[in-house]
């Protein structure tokens, strides 16, 4: 089945700090998500990018499909960033079935 | 926010036994999923709804049944439950996709403890 590799696996910053996250992927996807979980275990949608880039306030992010990865960047980072990042796709032959990565976690540090 | 909710949000239960958690949609949606997490895996699929009464599996599938017998409802039953089943639960939710595209929204999860 698809592969799906998130990096780093653990990521510790300064409040203000950059960073970008990366999620690659071993077969062609339909559709590709990021999402948020916050330190109470909810998972919010933060893009829903099978290609191009998107923004968000601080969030972006970038999915190039022919090469197989996608990067969310995170600017200016903010205690409320902490928590755990995850990638999804859905393989072209699935039938609306998301393949999660293991994810980064993220914690941001005042 | 998507309205899902999930019930119970906590529970302990002793090896052997039954156990069904709800998962409960506001928004007549056509699909339905079950995923569990656990340290180290993210989430895995158990099983997805792609209409009332139409189920299939997903990639760990085994010691779990589900049944949707309305839009709005999505039932998980663990037949006998186990100690390799204490998880975190979750429930998602998407729509017909419009051009291809759709996204999944997740419920609050439901903590399960197996003894």
């Amino acid at each position: 089945g698809i592969q799906v590799e998130q990096s780093p696996p653990d990521l510790i910053l300064q409040e203000g700090a950059n960073s970008t996250l990366r999620c690659n992927f071993s077969d062609s996807v339909n559709n590709l998500q990021w999402f948020h979980q916050n330190p109470w275990g909810q998972l919010i949608n933060l893009f829903y990018i099978p290609s191009g880039t998107k923004q968000n306030g601080r969030l972006s992010a970038t999915t190039v499909a022919t090469e197989r990865y996608s990067l969310l960047y995170i600017s200016s980072s903010q205690t409320t960033d902490s928590g755990v990042y995850f990638c999804a796709v859905e393989r072209k032959d699935s039938s609306y079935k998301l393949i999660f990565g293991s994810g980064t976690r993220l914690l941001v540090r005042p | 926010d998507a309205g899902i909710t999930q019930s119970p949000r906590h529970k302990v239960t002793e090896t052997g036994t039954p156990v069904t958690l709800r998962c409960h949609q506001t928004e007549n949606h056509r699909y339905m999923y079950w995923y569990r997490q656990d340290p180290g895996h993210g989430l895995r699929l158990i099983h997805y709804s792609y209409g009332v009464k139409d189920t299939d599996k997903g990639e760990v599938s085994d010691g779990y049944s589900v049944s949707r017998s309305k839009t709005e409802d999505f039932l998980l039953t663990l037949e006998s439950a186990t100690s390799s089943q204490t998880s975190v639960y979750f429930c998602a939710i998407s729509d017909l996709p419009i051009g291809g595209l759709y996204e999944q929204y997740f419920g609050p999860g439901t903590r399960l403890t197996v003894t």
